[in-house]
């Protein structure tokens, strides 16, 4: 039913870059709308990562960037670390459904 | 702090109806849009229903148009989610979420905590 695609899976050892990508089409990241992140710690409330397609608000470490091309969007996390293991849903708007889309979220586990 | 607490989930049967409160705090809350969000267990994040500042234009997922109501309440800084024709599908925690800047490509801070709605019989 989401209309924006993710993988459901990534995972990576304390220090590595893991990127997660977000795929969308002519209607949505496409159509030039913005692309923005959220982190889902286990049990709690999305919180802001990215807005924007690569801005980061105050307090989001600068490990974590985020990158937009064509229909698709990217998140990266560069030096891994145990904290980062969560969910990680792109949202973004559909021009065709008058709506705002999520994808379908990205679990990282940190091995 | 800009906080905002939702309360009024709760067990429902299929049918019923339940009425979503989302307390905010911290900023000015009429100038703001404002919107609903679901997630499904063990599911992703779906877009419910949003609600601009000023007139107060309305938007729907098709998932819950016709069966649903969003509204505030400015004088009491409270939005809600008049849930009506409630199936089992609808089961899911629902957060309410402050709209950070006015259009289309605007994203979602903060969110609440969230409010479990469960749809059964």
């Amino acid at each position: 039913q989401s209309v924006l695609t993710q993988p459901p899976s990534v995972s990576g050892a304390p220090g590595q870059r893991v990127t997660i990508s977000c795929t969308g089409s002519s209607s949505n990241i496409g159509a030039g709308h913005d692309v923005h992140w959220y982190q889902q710690l286990p049990g709690t409330a999305p919180k802001l990562l990215i807005y924007g397609n690569s801005n980061r608000p105050s307090g989001v470490p600068d490990r974590f960037s985020g990158s937009k091309s064509g229909t698709s969007a990217s998140l990266a996390i560069s030096g891994l670390q145990a904290e980062d293991e969560a969910d990680y849903h792109c949202q973004s708007y559909d021009s065709s459904l008058s709506a705002y889309v999520f994808g379908t979220g990205t679990k990282v586990t940190v091995l | 702090e800009v906080q905002l607490l939702e309360s009024g989930g709760g067990l429902v049967q299929p049918g019923g109806s339940l009425r979503l409160s989302c307390a905010a705090s911290g900023f000015r809350f009429s100038s703001y849009g404002m919107i609903w969000v679901r997630q499904a267990p063990g599911r992703g994040l779906e877009w419910v229903s949003g609600i601009s500042a000023g007139i107060s234009v309305t938007h729907y997922a098709d998932s819950v148009k016709g069966r649903f109501t969003i509204s505030r309440d400015n004088s009491k800084n409270t939005l809600y989610l008049q849930m009506n024709s409630l199936r089992a599908e609808d089961t899911a925690v629902y957060y309410c979420a402050k709209k950070a800047v006015v259009g289309t490509s605007g994203w979602f801070d903060p969110w609440g905590q969230g409010t479990l709605v469960t749809v059964s019989s």
